[in-house]
This record gives C-alpha cells, sequence and structure tokens, in this order.
C-alpha cells in the first residue's frame, strides 16, 4: 500500500533554514508527481508546492516562492522541501502528499503523517 | 492566482439534517473542484473530485454540484462521523489552492 512517511521538522529561529524529507513506498514514485501541503496550527490547508515526476517542472506558491525549494531523488524514493529564510508563519505541519496519476495538478489520494516545524526565536 | 471562497465558515445541525457548503472560484476552472473532508485530529480526506465524482470509499450521503464557478457539497442526511471541517481545492492548475474551509458541528 502507498506509505508516505514525512521527517526533518523541528524547531528553527527566524531566518534559519531545515529541510524536511518524505519516504515513499507502495508505488512506482518515479512515476508520479509529488506535492507538499502545510496546515499552521488550527489553522486550513495550504498548498506548498508540486514536482512533476521527472523533477522538471516545478511550481509554488506565492508565499514560500524565491525561499522554498521541492526536489526529489527517484533513485532514493524520496521528496524533499528545502525551506530558507523561514519565518514564523511558516510554523505549520508539513505533509507529503500525491494521487496515484501521471497529472501534475490532481486531488490527493495520499497524505503523510505530517512533520511540525516551529519558527521560533 | 484565482481565489477560493468557501461559506459558511462553520455551521452547526441536527443529525439527519441536510447540509450545504459552498465554494466559489473567484475565476473558472471547469470542474477541477475537490472535496476534503478533515476530521478532528485526523489527515484529509479525499470526498469528491471532478466537482461531483465521489471518491472510492466515501459514503453515498456526499454529493457535489456546480453551477458555473459555484460549487456545493451535500451531506443528504447529517452523521454524527460527519462532525469534521471540510474543505474545497482548485486543480485545474498550480497553484492548487484550498479553501479557508467550513467546521461542520452537531446540534
Amino acid at each position: 500500500q502507498v506509505q508516505l512517511v514525512e521527517s526533518g521538522g523541528g524547531v528553527v529561529q527566524p531566518g534559519r533554514s531545515l529541510r524536511v524529507t518524505c519516504a515513499a513506498s507502495g508505488f512506482t514514485f518515479r512515476s508520479y508527481a509529488m506535492h507538499w501541503v502545510r496546515q499552521a496550527p488550527g489553522k486550513g490547508l495550504e498548498w506548498v508546492a508540486v514536482i512533476s515526476y521527472d523533477g522538471y517542472n516545478k511550481y509554488y506558491a506565492d508565499s514560500v516562492k524565491g525561499r522554498f525549494t521541492i526536489s526529489r531523488d527517484n533513485s532514493k524514493n524520496t521528496l524533499s522541501l528545502q525551506m530558507n529564510s523561514l519565518r514564523a508563519e511558516d510554523t505549520a505541519v508539513y505533509y507529503c502528499a500525491n494521487s496515484i496519476t501521471a497529472a501534475l495538478s490532481w486531488p490527493f489520494e495520499y497524505w503523510g503523517q505530517g512533520t511540525l516545524v516551529t519558527v521560533s526565536s | 492566482d484565482i481565489q477560493m471562497t468557501q461559506s459558511p465558515s462553520s455551521l452547526s445541525a441536527s443529525v439527519g439534517d441536510r447540509v450545504t457548503i459552498t465554494c466559489r472560484a473567484s475565476q473558472g476552472i471547469s470542474n477541477y473542484l475537490a472535496w476534503y473532508q478533515q476530521q478532528p485530529g485526523k489527515l484529509p480526506k479525499l470526498l469528491i473530485y471532478a466537482a461531483s465524482t465521489l471518491q472510492s470509499g466515501a459514503p453515498a450521503r456526499f454529493s457535489g454540484s456546480q453551477s458555473g464557478t459555484d460549487f456545493t457539497l451535500t451531506i443528504s442526511s447529517l452523521q454524527p462521523e460527519d462532525v469534521a471541517t471540510y474543505f474545497c481545492q482548485k486543480y485545474d492548475s498550480a497553484p492548487l489552492t484550498f479553501g479557508g474551509g467550513t467546521k461542520v458541528e452537531i446540534k
């Protein structure tokens, strides 16, 4: 079965960097687009970024553009999100999510359990 | 970018009531609209996609409809396990924006 497991969250000071990753299993990772979605404590869902199956196409939410970078390693079945210049408003649970389709934009059938990133001094 | 406006932000209804939640897109998105349910403390769960197609495993009391850029999620007979926050999401193209959410409670 599809399994997505995030890691790398923690407490980080404003302005610093952090990298979160998602280990995927149970499907042919290299064939499908992957997304990051975040949810601030007690708030709604915010789509963050998507990367195409081959890593060539990437799109970002305006709120993170220029600060966050999505990447993938298809040889290791891992998805990453490099977060630079972190702000208090980036505090959230970060989920990797996807659907088993070839489309870059498609609703999310599968979600990881999430990893909490707290930006605080 | 296209904005997704959900209403109401919260509602309270009795078991057995018909409940309606609306999501409005600021521009046309065809039928590229999905609905998710997030029960307290749980992950979001896909309920409906393509505006009106029920996801496999979702209860038949959930339905979706569309009128232009207005989308509606209907729960035909509210059940206690439907207590959750519901989100719409556009997926015509990036950004895959979510609506603000509607919290549904039992009266």
